[in-house]
């Protein structure tokens, strides 16, 4: 997983803070998923991007969350006000590459705690 | 709403012994299943994958079976390792961008 890089790698806030998650991707690529793992509902899909474009963002859990691809080698999602129902491991994943598309290549994910 | 259900949060089993983790979907549009591993600290990891037109497909000691009728696939390991302790999630696909995740079956196996 060295190809994509997540920071910070855990993350402990105040409730109403703000919050970034950062996702570098070494080699670049033009599409990237965001995910949230809960115990309770598992890996859940929060939004793709194609072409740095955001195409589905219907996972967002609400507007308090905003995502944003300024190219191909950075994504960030942040959170503002964050909440404790937010806490939960995010991760950056891309289509892996010379596979089927569906395959995608997860970062290491960044815990977030919300206090 | 759950489209990708694991029911067993967990499976203990010895070390040698065969796991069986089950997956349930409710979408008969999925054509394409995944099972990825993942460690504490890390991301998932791909693991094995099978298409709707197979009923079973083989990588090593991992083998995913596939049966459409009951929308159920199953992932066996054989033997289990003290390494294969983990957390696998199923996942499925059509044919576009996105996967949908099971809640992940956590496998322990004991030496």
């Amino acid at each position: 997983d060295a190809g994509v890089i997540q920071s910070p790698r855990h993350e402990v806030t105040e409730m109403g803070q703000e919050v970034t998650l950062r996702c570098k991707l070494i080699s670049g690529h033009n599409s990237l998923f965001w995910y949230r793992q809960t115990m309770m509902r598992g890996l859940e899909l929060l939004i793709y991007f194609n072409n740095n474009v955001p195409i589905d963002d219907s996972g967002m859990p609400e507007d308090r969350f905003s995502a944003k691809m300024p190219n191909a080698s950075f994504s960030t999602l942040k959170i503002q006000p964050s909440e404790p129902r937010d806490s939960a491991v995010y991760f950056c994943a891309i289509p892996r590459r010379g596979a089927y598309y569906n395959e995608q290549f997860f970062g290491p994910g960044t815990r977030l705690t919300v206090l | 709403d759950q489209q990708v259900k694991q029911n067993s949060p967990s499976l203990s089993v010895q070390e040698g012994r065969i796991s069986i983790l089950n997956c349930d979907y409710t979408n008969s549009m999925f054509d394409y299943f995944l099972w990825y591993k993942k460690y504490p600290a890390e991301g998932p990891t791909f693991l094995i994958s099978i298409s709707s037109i197979k009923d079973k497909n083989e990588d090593g000691r991992f083998t995913v079976f596939l049966n459409k009728s009951a929308k159920h696939l199953s992932l066996h390991i054989v033997p289990s390792q003290p390494g294969d302790s983990a957390v696998y999630f199923c996942a499925a696909g059509s044919n576009d961008y996105k996967l949908s995740f099971g809640a992940g079956t956590t496998v322990t196996v004991r030496a």
